[in-house]
């Protein structure tokens, strides 16, 4: 079975670019989650959707970053315009269900660089 | 407080050793635990869940203590291949809280 796609998997921009990862679940997988990594630190949740529908985007910096699923599949993940302390990696999670306790199924993550 | 703490690292022993890590979290109302594994450069992958009653996955031990707030992992019999850091998850509503992690260095 195929894992998360993530792409690309690596991105260096200046400060107030704009740059725009995207994301393919595993098929079927019914929530999606984004999650920022910055380096020595743990996975903090920005959105989750379920289906097409967003269920928690309370941590999502939503002056600058924005994301969409349409169609219940693929996600787009958008940041506009970079800061500096934008630098982090960037996983996209999904899970078969809609159970928050189910486990979560990470990509290899996009690694963004914003000098 | 942070929501979820961790000992800090790094753990650094000799293959055989016996390794616990120690983590504890803030909400009281948080209802699922979880170690998550990740490697060097690569994304989390799942280690196990946390049972209240404790759970045993081959070398790998969970605890829970919901009174005291507090999840453990014990490692027995350390191999090279466990070195990685390890993330303590809580389920708190909807979302997953990840600790910082600890790494651990098996050396031979």
């Amino acid at each position: 079975e195929a894992g998360v796609a993530q792409s690309p998997r690596y991105k260096i921009i200046e400060k107030r670019q704009s740059v725009a990862f995207w994301c393919n679940p595993i098929s079927g997988h019914a929530t999606l989650y984004w999650y920022q990594q910055i380096l020595g630190q743990g996975p903090k949740l920005l959105i989750q959707f379920q289906n097409n529908g967003v269920v928690d985007d309370s941590q999502l910096p939503k002056d600058r970053f924005s994301a969409e699923r349409l169609k219940g599949v693929d996600s787009t993940l958008k940041i506009q315009p970079a800061k500096l302390e934008d630098s982090a990696v960037y996983l996209c999670a999904s899970s078969p269900g809609t159970s928050p306790w189910e486990t979560q199924y990470f990509g290899p993550g996009t690694r963004l660089l914003v000098l | 407080r942070k929501e979820v703490e961790q000992d800090p690292g790094p753990f650094n022993v000799p293959e055989g050793a016996t390794v616990a890590f120690n983590c504890t979290y803030s909400n009281s109302a948080s209802q699922s635990f979880f170690w998550y594994r990740q490697d060097c450069r690569k994304e989390p992958k799942l280690l196990m869940s946390v049972y209240s009653s404790g759970n045993e996955d081959g070398r790998f031990t969970a605890q829970l203590n919901r009174a005291s707030q507090y999840i453990s992992l014990l490692i027995r019999d350390s191999k090279l291949s466990d070195s990685a850091t390890y993330l303590c998850v809580v389920l708190t509503g909807t979302a997953l809280i990840f600790g910082k992690g600890t790494t651990l260095s098996v050396s031979s």
